[in-house]
């Protein structure tokens, strides 16, 4: 089946810590974008990427960093910059320009110990 | 610059009683419009979307109209199951290419047998 993969569900970090998520497409799809949810604030945007080796900030840029080497990958590492990194991290990929339809991996889930 | 804005929840309810989840956007042009749900520990999935004035979008007894006029698109569904329960988002993108998308903060629905 065609999907969005993200890895690992649960990941505990210490203080200090770098941490990568994955996030694997095997839609075929151009852009790829990478959010993350609080409780109470919605969706907020860190970085999306429209094609292979491109990729521009988000509303919420500051702390992260991503990569897209590959049209099936967009990983999302967190850095020790990130002040407040405990949230549930959502990737999602569409076809390419136009008003499509975003598809979404199931997330990830970050805890900062 | 583009918002949505969506009642707060949580929305508790009968089985069987009729939802509305109120949802007002601020856009220029004509953006296209989106309701995702949300279950537990899940990614959002798509439940309907409408692109232009008029449209109306439906899926699995939920339906909600592009209202050009009032700015608006709320969703219903007349006889809501416990199995509806979840968090259910509203969400706008503009159709000039920009591949942002904007999200309310979310409505949770809790659906009582």
């Amino acid at each position: 089946d065609g999907g969005i993969t993200q890895s690992p569900k649960y990941l505990f970090r210490k203080e200090g810590q770098n941490v990568t998520l994955s996030c694997e497409q095997n839609l075929n799809h151009d852009a790829m974008y990478w959010y993350r949810q609080d409780p109470g604030q919605g969706l907020r945007l860190i970085y999306y990427s429209q094609i292979v080796n491109d990729f521009q900030k988000g509303d919420i840029a500051e702390g992260y960093s991503v990569s897209r080497e590959k049209k099936e990958s967009f990983p999302l590492t967190v850095t020790s910059a990130q002040k407040n990194p405990t949230a549930f991290y959502l990737c999602a990929a569409k076809i390419g320009a136009g008003a499509n339809v975003l598809t979404f991996g199931a997330g990830s889930r970050l805890t900062v110990l | 610059g583009n918002s949505v804005t969506q009642m707060e929840g949580p929305v508790t309810l009968s089985e069987e009683a009729f939802l509305t989840i109120n949802c007002t956007y601020t856009a220029t042009g004509y953006p296209s419009l989106f309701w995702y749900v949300q279950y537990p520990g899940e990614g959002l999935q798509l439940l309907l979307k409408a692109t232009k004035a008029d449209d109306k979008g439906s899926n699995k007894g939920f339906e909600a109209t592009y209202r050009k006029e009032t700015t608006s698109f709320h969703l219903e569904k007349g006889s809501v199951q416990v199995s509806d329960s979840a968090v259910y988002f509203c969400a706008l993108t503009s159709t000039s290419g920009t591949y942002k998308y904007i999200f309310g903060t979310g409505t949770r629905l809790k659906v009582l047998a």
